[in-house]
């Protein structure tokens, strides 16, 4: 299985405020990964597909990057709405494999 | 993008089987757009991806999962289910039903399944 890890587990941070998220796959995967936000009792919602391309109707202040197995999502200028808990999902092989999360919480 | 909603006990007991339904609307199981997949997510292990099947029939488990799993496809009633055997609480989770493309999952909503005597 190709491991995803995500870092940090946890951030504090405040409105206005750029966040970075990384992940880091275990072996080669391309492009081929998707980041999630995710809030309570809610289903993932997809922000960024193929590493790169923005979901249609995902605000451009969410962006990412990456190739091979180094990715960073960054969020800039922080909302209010963006409080939530952040996963990178690899479509590269199966079995599909999740990021451990990145609760983003207010400061 | 199709919708899907799971249904099926919220309760199970440990040793049983715990059996999931996913209705799928406004698009048919029985087409290759799509694999039917079930995803579950529980605070200790996180988003874990449980297997899909295709409209031919084929399924595809995790390997962690594949000795206690079956996903079937019912065409006439529009749906796919899950079954998962032998379960302990560690089998606790919201149980997702998803429609797979490559990059895009569309979600179900989830439902809460819990293992407990």
């Amino acid at each position: 299985d190709i491991q995803m890890t995500q870092s940090p587990s946890s951030l504090s941070a405040s409105v206005g405020d750029r966040v970075t998220i990384t992940c880091r796959a275990s072996q080669d995967i391309n492009r081929w990964l998707v980041w999630y936000q995710q809030k309570p009792g809610k289903a993932p919602k997809s922000l960024i597909y193929d590493a790169s391309s923005l979901q249609s109707g995902v605000p451009s202040r969410f962006s990412g990057s990456g190739y091979g197995t180094d990715f960073t999502l960054t969020i800039s200028n922080l909302q209010p709405e963006d409080f939530a808990t952040y996963y990178c999902q690899q479509h590269h092989r199966y079995p599909l494999t999740f990021g451990g999360g990145t609760k983003v919480e207010i400061k | 993008q199709v919708q899907l909603q799971e249904s099926g006990p919220g309760l199970v007991k440990p040793s049983e089987t715990l059996s999931l339904t996913c209705t799928v609307s406004g698009g048919t199981v029985n087409t290759g757009l799509y694999y039917w997949t079930w995803i579950r997510q529980s605070p200790g292990r996180g988003l874990e991806w449980i297997g899909y099947i295709y409209f031919t029939g084929s399924a595809n488990y995790n390997p962690s999962l594949e000795s206690r799993v079956t996903i079937s496809m019912d065409t006439s009633k529009n749906q796919f289910s899950l079954q998962l055997n032998s379960v302990t609480a560690a089998d606790t989770a919201v149980y997702f039903c998803a429609s797979e493309r490559g990059s895009n999952i569309g979600w179900g909503q989830g439902t809460l399944v819990t293992v407990s005597s």
